[in-house]
């Protein structure tokens, strides 16, 4: 079974500069997850998804961050525009529901310099 | 804030020695999964316990779960170099997962 896939694997951008991110979960999952992950701590949550409908956002900055899930599949998060702090990995997780275990991908290195 | 707090923060152990970290939480869970991260990649799951259940198995794994002392443990009996990883406890509530800081494992050959 292919895993979570998620691109790109490291990308470094300018303060201000926006920048996306990509994740196909695993097929049939209908859950998806994105979260932050700063050097040093767990995983935060930034939104989960339900199929193609908003579970939980509760810690995703508004103002600079969006995501959204194309037709319950795939999703993109996107970050316009960047802050130094926004520095983290970024990690997509699918699962087959909230109360199961999740399945990540390799993570997005993301550097604002 | 996060929910689960891991502790220690890091464990250094020789080969063949048992390590254990425990995992407290705040409020009421529906479950609580343990997690492995290996340096620089994504979270593999381990195990998952169910808040009605006390303890669970899987392969050199065992985890118990105290809800009255809101607190897991994560035992890895016979450990290995490879075992070397930062381990994460989640907790589930109301349909919301929430991670800990991990403990960082080292495993001495």
């Amino acid at each position: 079974e292919a895993g979570v896939a998620q691109s790109p694997r490291y990308k470094i951008i300018e303060k201000r500069q926006s920048v996306a991110f990509w994740c196909n979960p695993i097929s049939g999952h209908a859950t998806l997850y994105w979260y932050q992950q700063i050097l040093g701590q767990g995983p935060k949550l930034l939104i989960q998804f339900q199929n193609n409908g908003v579970v939980d956002d509760s810690q995703l900055p508004k103002d600079r961050f969006s995501a959204e899930r194309l037709k319950g599949v795939d999703s993109t998060l996107k970050i316009q525009p960047a802050k130094l702090e926004d520095s983290a990995v970024y990690l997509c997780a699918s699962s087959l529901g909230a109360a199961l275990e999740a399945f990540f991908g390799q993570g997005t290195r993301l550097t604002v310099v | 804030s996060q929910q689960g707090e891991e502790d220690p923060q890091a464990l250094s152990i020789q080969e063949g020695e048992n390590a254990t970290m425990n995992c407290s939480y705040k409020t009421s869970i529906n479950n609580l999964q343990w997690y492995r991260q290996n340096s620089g990649r994504g979270l593999v799951h381990l195990i998952l316990i169910r808040s009605n259940e006390r303890e669970k198995h899987s392969g050199r794994l065992r985890v118990t779960l105290d809800t009255s002392k809101k607190s897991s443990s994560l035992l890895i009996t016979a450990s290995r170099a490879a075992d070397t990883a930062s381990y994460f406890c989640a907790t589930l509530n109301a349909g919301k997962s929430t991670f800990g800081d991990g403990t960082t494992l080292t495993v001495k050959p």
